[in-house]
């Protein structure tokens, strides 16, 4: 079975500085997905940044980048220039094939990240 | 292109009553997912479906829970006879092409079992 660990509860960042959040996961597949999704206090689910396995390249979305590491099974997450809206609960999620072509999300327990003025 | 819309936003409930969830996948996604989120905890897979199909229920608890995703209309899941143990908030997801695409959200469903 899948494993995602977050490993920080809770962080903190002022505003216009950066932050990295972690996140390992345990797997024996070489083919899969990784996300990061964000929850506002609203509680709706937002996709913030999406990497495929086989891709070397880390992706980046405007200030949000990932350090994408295979080997380590490490998949970080750095917001560049925080801003007050950046504060929310942020979720690591992992997919792969669970059998009979259906894939799952498998989620970490989560980092609360506030942005502080 | 409307989101995901899950309907009712906040669902009250007594022990032994029934909860039908509702969602509407994003116009062109034929792929839906059900996921509950427990309090302070990540998402939980449930089930995958598309259309008039259950594809994956290996989340889904073997009694009481069920779901549908029919060739009209939005997809239900349903809870009979709902107890404490059940209130948490449940989100649905859908992808337009097939599993391996990225999923997007609704707002989720909380409900609270009285």
């Amino acid at each position: 079975a899948q494993t995602v660990t977050q490993s920080q509860p809770e962080m903190s960042v002022q505003e216009a500085e950066t932050v990295t959040l972690s996140c390992t996961y345990d797997t024996s597949e070489n083919n899969y997905y990784l996300f990061w999704y964000k929850q506002p206090p609203s509680r709706q689910m937002i996709l913030v940044i999406r990497q495929e396995a086989y891709k070397q390249q880390n992706a980046t979305e405007n200030r949000f980048s990932v350090n994408f590491q295979k080997a380590a099974k490490s998949f970080s997450l750095k917001i560049s220039d925080s801003q007050l809206g950046d504060t929310a609960m942020y979720f690591c999620a992992f997919m792969t094939d669970s059998g009979a072509g259906s894939y799952q999300l498998t989620f970490g327990k989560g980092t609360k990240l506030s942005v502080i003025p | 292109n409307a989101g995901v819309m899950q309907n009712p936003r906040h669902l009250v409930r007594r022990r032994g009553q029934e909860a039908r969830l509702r969602c509407s996948p994003m116009k062109g996604h034929s792929h839906v997912y059900w996921y509950r989120q427990l309090p302070e905890e990540g998402l939980k897979f449930m089930v995958y479906l598309q259309k008039e199909n259950i594809i994956d229920e290996s989340g889904m608890p073997k009694e009481r829970f069920s779901a549908e995703f029919p060739k009209e209309g939005p997809s239900i899941l349903r809870i009979q006879q709902v107890v404490r143990g059940d209130s948490a908030a449940y989100f649905c997801a859908s992808s337009p092409n097939g599993p391996t695409d990225t999923q997007y959200f609704g707002p989720g469903t909380r409900l609270t079992v009285l």
